[in-house]
């Protein structure tokens, strides 16, 4: 168990409706990062969050939207949903800024788009 | 921007017996990290192992073990005495000490223990 825990564990939906995902970090953790895993695309970075404030953006769609609350949860906001958005959503959060601090995986959300 | 390379979509080892994962990266910074994240198929990401591109030595975490080039930017994993256990996707990844905190991920080896 890596402390950092999502919610749900799996979601389906139909395409063009609007889902939140929802990441803890471990306590302490000021940083979330966002992953989406797909079978076409591997693991990709979509986002950073640290304390509060967006810190770096990757791959990440329009569609899609991030925040951390004051309380260092962070929620991943997917709308118009399209097939292509079904995949693995991990959140990932680290203890701060130190160079080469671990990420520690949750057991992320498995997305289904029918 | 950096990337991420394993050429070997697939390996498979005799149970005790070492195997040899494969990893190379393209980068012009001059210290980054470097891990091997473990997926099993409950596919949970696990750490096994990091290094950084500033020491020399070689990381090595009980049975693991990485031999790291750094002129020819590879960075291969070395399990040894494999067990059941170590069934599972192995992914490289890469993380620049400067900027952006994010990592950057390989395709993955999927590695299978015969009995």
């Amino acid at each position: 168990d890596s402390g950092v825990t999502q919610t749900p564990k799996h979601l389906i939906t139909a395409t063009g409706q609007r889902v939140t995902l929802r990441c803890s970090p471990r306590s302490g953790d000021l940083s979330v990062y966002w992953y989406q895993q797909s079978l076409d695309q591997g693991l990709q970075f979509l986002i950073h969050y640290y304390n509060g404030e967006e810190r770096a953006k990757g791959n990440i769609l329009e569609r899609f939207s991030a925040q951390q609350f004051p309380d260092l949860h962070s929620e991943l906001n997917l709308s118009s949903l399209e097939l292509g958005d079904s995949a693995l959503y991990f959140c990932a959060s680290s203890a701060d800024r130190s160079w080469g601090n671990e990420q520690f995986f949750g057991p992320g959300t498995r997305l289904t788009v029918l | 921007a950096q990337t991420v390379t394993q050429s070997q979509p697939e390996m498979s080892v005799q149970e005790a017996e070492t195997v040899t994962l494969s990893c190379t990266y393209d980068t012009s910074e001059s210290d980054y990290y470097l891990f091997w994240y473990k997926q099993p198929p409950s596919r949970q990401m696990i750490l096994v192992i990091r290094q950084e591109a500033y020491k020399q030595q070689n990381a090595t975490e009980n049975r693991f073990s990485v031999n790291f080039q750094k002129a020819a930017k590879s960075f291969s994993l070395k399990i040894s005495d494999s067990q059941l256990g170590d069934a599972a996707m192995y992914f490289c990844a890469y993380r620049s000490s400067f900027g952006n905190e994010k990592l950057t991920f390989g395709t993955g080896t999927r590695l299978t223990i015969i009995p």
